[in-house]
C-alpha cells in the first residue's frame, strides 16, 4: 500500500505570513506529483502537476517544489491571505499509473 | 473551463433504496473518469477508474454489484449504490481527466461530491 504522508496536519498562521506544507512519497516508481487546493463548499482545484526532480512550479502567491530521489515535495504561500485558507491535497502516481493516491491534507486557516 | 459537475449533492435515504449520482463533465471531453469516496477525516480514496465505452476497473476491495459504474459518453459518468445500507454512507466525489489514460501532465478535474447518508 502506498503511503503518502502530509505534515502538518492543520496549520493556523496570521494574515501576512508565508507559510509551508510537505508531502512525502515513495520515491521508487515515480510518476507524477499533483498539488489541489480544497476549500469547504467547493470542489478540489488543480495547482500544479509537476513531473520532474528539481521541478518548481508557481502561481501567483504558491509554490511548490519536488524531490523526486529522496520522495517529498514543498508547498509554499508567501504572504499567506484569509482566501487562502483550505486543505491543501497532495496526490502522487506511480509508474505510468494514471491513478493519484492522495494523502490526508493539511488544513489552512489563515486569520486576519 | 473544465468544469465537472456533480448530482446531487446531498442524499438522505432508507436502507434498501438504490441510489444514482452523476458526473458531468460540461466544456470538455472526459476521457478518463474517476470516483472516490471520502471516510470522515480520512483521504480520497479511488474507488474505480472508467474509461468511456468500457467497463469500469475498480479497486481492490470496492464491490462492483454494489457500485454500479456507467460511462456511456464523454461528458457523462455515473455511480450507482445499490441497496444502500447505513455502512455506505459517505462522501462521494467524482473527478475527470482530459488526457488520454496515463498523461503526466493532465490534472483532474473534480465536481463538488455527494454527501450519502442512508438510515
Amino acid at each position: 500500500i502506498l503511503n503518502v504522508e502530509q505534515s502538518p496536519q492543520s496549520l493556523h498562521v496570521q494574515e501576512g505570513d508565508s507559510t509551508n506544507f510537505t508531502c512525502s512519497f515513495p520515491s521508487s516508481n515515480f510518476y507524477a506529483l499533483h498539488w489541489y487546493r480544497w476549500e469547504t463548499a467547493k470542489s478540489p482545484e488543480a495547482l500544479f502537476v509537476m513531473t520532474l526532480n528539481g521541478d518548481e512550479k508557481k502561481k501567483g502567491r504558491i509554490s511548490a517544489t519536488l524531490n523526486t530521489k529522496e520522495g517529498y515535495s514543498y508547498l509554499y504561500i508567501k504572504g499567506s491571505q484569509p482566501e487562502d485558507s483550505a486543505t491543501y491535497l497532495c496526490a502522487p502516481s506511480m509508474d505510468s499509473s494514471y491513478k493519484l493516491i492522495f494523502g490526508s491534507g493539511t488544513r489552512l486557516l489563515v486569520r486576519p | 473551463g473544465a468544469v465537472v459537475s456533480q448530482h446531487p449533492s446531498r442524499v438522505i435515504c432508507k436502507s434498501g433504496t438504490s441510489v444514482k449520482i452523476e458526473c458531468r463533465s460540461l466544456d470538455f471531453q472526459a476521457t478518463t473518469m474517476f470516483w472516490y469516496r471520502q471516510f470522515p477525516k480520512k483521504s480520497l480514496m479511488l474507488m474505480a477508474t472508467s474509461n468511456e465505452g468500457s467497463k469500469a476497473t475498480y479497486e481492490q476491495g470496492v464491490e462492483k454489484d454494489k457500485f454500479l459504474i456507467n460511462h456511456a459518453s464523454l461528458t457523462l459518468s455515473t455511480l450507482t449504490v445499490t441497496s444502500a445500507h447505513p455502512e455506505d454512507s459517505s462522501f462521494y466525489i467524482c473527478s475527470a481527466s482530459a488526457g488520454q489514460t496515463g498523461g503526466r501532465n493532465q490534472p483532474q478535474h473534480f465536481g463538488d461530491g455527494t454527501r450519502l447518508s442512508i438510515l
